[in-house]
């Protein structure tokens, strides 16, 4: 139980385009998941907190209007990397709670993506 | 504000030998702490988590971590390494609260000698 996908695993794009990473929680409802990016070697820093049906809560300098989140259902949030740049290469991971089980507390994490723009 | 120190980055150890990672915290109120595993190219899973009760939690794969409120300490151990363990360690802490925070360390990678 508590399985969270990311789709796609791998993503290469060119420099302007944007990308859209999808996070689903398969077997439980998620009202928060959460958006992290690591870059190699080095540890998750988080991005950004979804809640479904409202607006993203944005760590302090991260680009609102560059990494836009969207959570409209209890089980889909997406990251869409707007206009992507080479410095925005790196894995994004997704991580979601699952209220029901009564451990809130704990995130249960997406295998992530790895985005490479060129 | 909450912090986790995972001091060094890389720890080697023969198969067989002693597990031995390191972490600290820094929390103004009781911590919730984890310990999280990455294999490469793959998100984080959870290997145990210290919320209240008893300070010695076990979790998955043999692991086990105490938490030392005196010393400030969740430190994660293993009695023998299996070649499978090779993999990156996170530690991390978040507290009470629905929308609390998870701050990882900086993570150390685990090698395992045959």
């Amino acid at each position: 139980g508590a399985v969270v996908s990311q789709h796609p695993s791998r993503v290469i794009c060119k420099s302007g385009t944007s990308v859209k990473i999808e996070c689903r929680s398969l077997d439980f409802q998620a009202t928060t998941m959460f958006w992290y990016r690591q870059f190699p070697k080095q540890s998750l820093m988080l991005m950004a907190t979804s809640n479904e049906g409202s607006k993203a809560t944005y760590e302090q300098g991260v680009e609102k209007d560059k990494f836009l989140i969207n959570h409209a259902s209890l089980t889909l949030s997406t990251l869409t990397v707007t206009s992507a740049h080479p410095e925005d290469s790196s894995f994004y991971i997704c991580s979601a709670r699952d209220p029901q089980r009564g451990a809130w507390e704990t995130q249960y994490f997406g295998p992530g993506t790895r985005l490479l723009v060129l | 504000a909450q912090s986790v120190t995972q001091l060094g980055s890389h720890v080697s150890v023969s198969e067989g030998a002693l597990v031995l990672l390191r972490c600290n915290y820094s929390s103004s109120v009781p911590p919730y702490l984890f310990w999280y595993v990455q294999y490469p190219n793959q998100g984080l899973q959870l290997l145990l988590k210290y919320t209240t009760g008893a300070t010695l939690v076990k979790g998955i794969n043999g692991f086990e971590a105490e938490f030392k409120k005196s010393e400030t300490s969740f430190h994660l151990t293993k009695p023998s390494a299996h070649m499978s363990d090779a993999a990156e360690y996170f530690c991390a802490v978040s507290f009470t609260g629905a929308n609390s925070k998870l701050t990882f360390g900086k993570g150390i990678t685990l090698s395992v000698r045959p």
